[in-house]
């Protein structure tokens, strides 16, 4: 079956430029994560949706970043103004159930560059 | 919040060798431990995980330990094959927040 899909695969800003990154998760997974990874490090936990509900975006670096999922399932991570600093691979994962303590299958990733 | 610390950040082993990764993590309120691995290019993939009530669990070539005492885990991998070779992250979840280690790059040689 289809896994977790993003778009755009790779993106290039300019420093300064609003970007909007998608994710389309399995179908019907209730659960759906944000997740930022640098180069060299782990993922880092951005935020969280049960259903169309933010649940916890404590993970979000600055409030330049914002998530949404309005209908419950694709889900967009919108960051304004970027810096270099937010250059780095964001996941999106999605899980069946309504707790992290399952699987959570990835998506393969937007690769943000910013110059 | 909880910290996962990760060893080795790097590992080379002979192809048929054993590769060993160790984890250690803060948070007593942790319980589940899952291990991703994760190839040039794509998402993390699940490829084990341990829930704080069972000690060790193995499937195949592949088994985690978990000491909560210590609050160590560790992923163990017999009989190493060349498509083994990837970055292998461990991760401790409460809930929705799922923390994880740095990685370690696993090479087999073959």
């Amino acid at each position: 079956g289809a896994g977790v899909s993003q778009s755009p695969r790779y993106k290039v800003a300019k420093r300064g430029q609003d970007v909007a990154l998608r994710c389309d998760p399995i179908s019907g997974h209730v659960s759906l994560f944000w997740y930022q990874q640098a180069l060299g490090q782990g993922p880092e936990f951005l935020t969280y949706f049960q259903n169309e509900a933010q649940l916890d975006k404590s993970g979000l670096p600055s409030d330049r970043f914002f998530a949404e999922r309005p209908e419950g399932s694709v889900s967009t991570l919108k960051i304004q103004r970027t810096q270099q600093e937010d250059s780095a691979v964001y996941l999106c994962a999605s899980s069946p159930v309504d707790f992290s303590t399952d699987t959570q299958y990835f998506g393969p990733g937007t690769r943000l560059t910013v110059l | 919040g909880e910290n996962v610390e990760q060893h080795p950040s790097t590992l080379s082993v002979q192809e048929g060798d054993s590769a060993v990764i160790k984890c250690t993590y803060s948070d007593s309120a942790s319980n589940y431990f899952p291990w991703y691995k994760q190839e040039l290019g794509k998402g993390p993939q699940l490829i084990i995980d341990i829930r704080s009530n069972v000690g060790e669990k193995k499937d195949q070539r592949i088994a985690v330990t978990l000491n909560k005492t210590a609050k160590h885990f560790s992923l163990h991998i017999t009989e190493t094959q060349p498509e083994d070779s990837a970055v292998y992250f461990c991760a401790a979840a409460f809930y929705q927040k799922v923390t994880f280690g740095i990685g370690t790059k696993l090479q087999v040689i073959p």
